[in-house]
């Protein structure tokens, strides 16, 4: 299977901050990555796929970028509702894997 | 709109099975280019996806795929007839404790892009 991690587990950040987390993976996954914010008691909401394309419905202050088995998510200025918890995924092959996330706090 | 409303026990008792339907409204289970998952979350394993069911028009066939780590007591069924899909996770134990949600992936490279709302299942006798 293929390991996602991703770091930080945890940031703290302000309104209006700039904000990246990064996902590596074990192996090449070429552009197949996929980002997604999740809020307490709520599934997963997918933002971010193919590693740089924008999900309908997002705002563009999300941006990803990468390829192979380095990624970043890149927040440009933080909303009080961006704070939640932030997962990659990997969909090059099966089983899909997920990184650990990162728990995105207000300071 | 795609909808997945989930729907299933709370509470499994060890050594049963965990038995979770997924009913969707807005696309088809029998759709050519989609897939219908579960993925469950605990906080030991954190997101861990399980398996996914889809039928491919070119060979009138149904695929699943599933995780090694449940293969031998997993089984995704669809509905046509109901246009849902279900889990059924034989033989349970405390560490199948977790949210379960069923998701569409509108292709294999593509994201999880519907998701249900989620159903903790507990296992405790």
């Amino acid at each position: 299977d293929i390991q996602m991690t991703q770091s930080p587990s945890s940031v703290s950040a302000s309104v209006g901050d700039r904000v990246t987390i990064t996902c590596r993976a074990s192996q090449d996954i070429s552009s197949w990555l996929a980002w997604y914010q999740q809020k307490p008691g709520k599934a997963p909401k997918v933002l971010l796929y193919a590693a740089s394309s924008l999900q309908s419905g997002v705002p563009s202050r999300f941006s990803g970028s990468g390829s192979g088995t380095d990624f970043t998510l890149t927040i440009s200025s933080l909303q009080p509702e961006d704070f939640a918890t932030y997962y990659c995924q990997q969909a090059n092959s099966f089983p899909y894997t997920f990184g650990q996330g990162t728990k995105l706090e207000i300071k | 709109q795609v909808q997945l409303q989930q729907s299933g026990p709370g509470l499994v008792k060890p050594s049963q099975t965990l038995s979770l339907t997924c009913a969707i409204s807005g696309d088809s289970v029998s759709s050519n280019s989609a897939a219908w998952n579960w993925i469950r979350q605990s906080p030991s394993r954190g997101l861990e996806w399980l398996g996914r069911t889809y039928y491919r028009s070119y060979t009138s066939k149904w695929y699943n795929d599933y995780a090694v780590s449940v293969k031998s007591r997993i089984t995704i069924n669809p509905d046509t007839a109901k246009n849902q899909f279900s889990l059924q996770l034989n033989s349970v134990t405390l560490e199948d404790t977790a949210v379960y949600y069923c998701a569409r992936a509108i292709s294999n490279w593509y994201p999880l892009d519907y998701w249900g709302q989620g159903t903790l299942v507990t296992v405790s006798s």
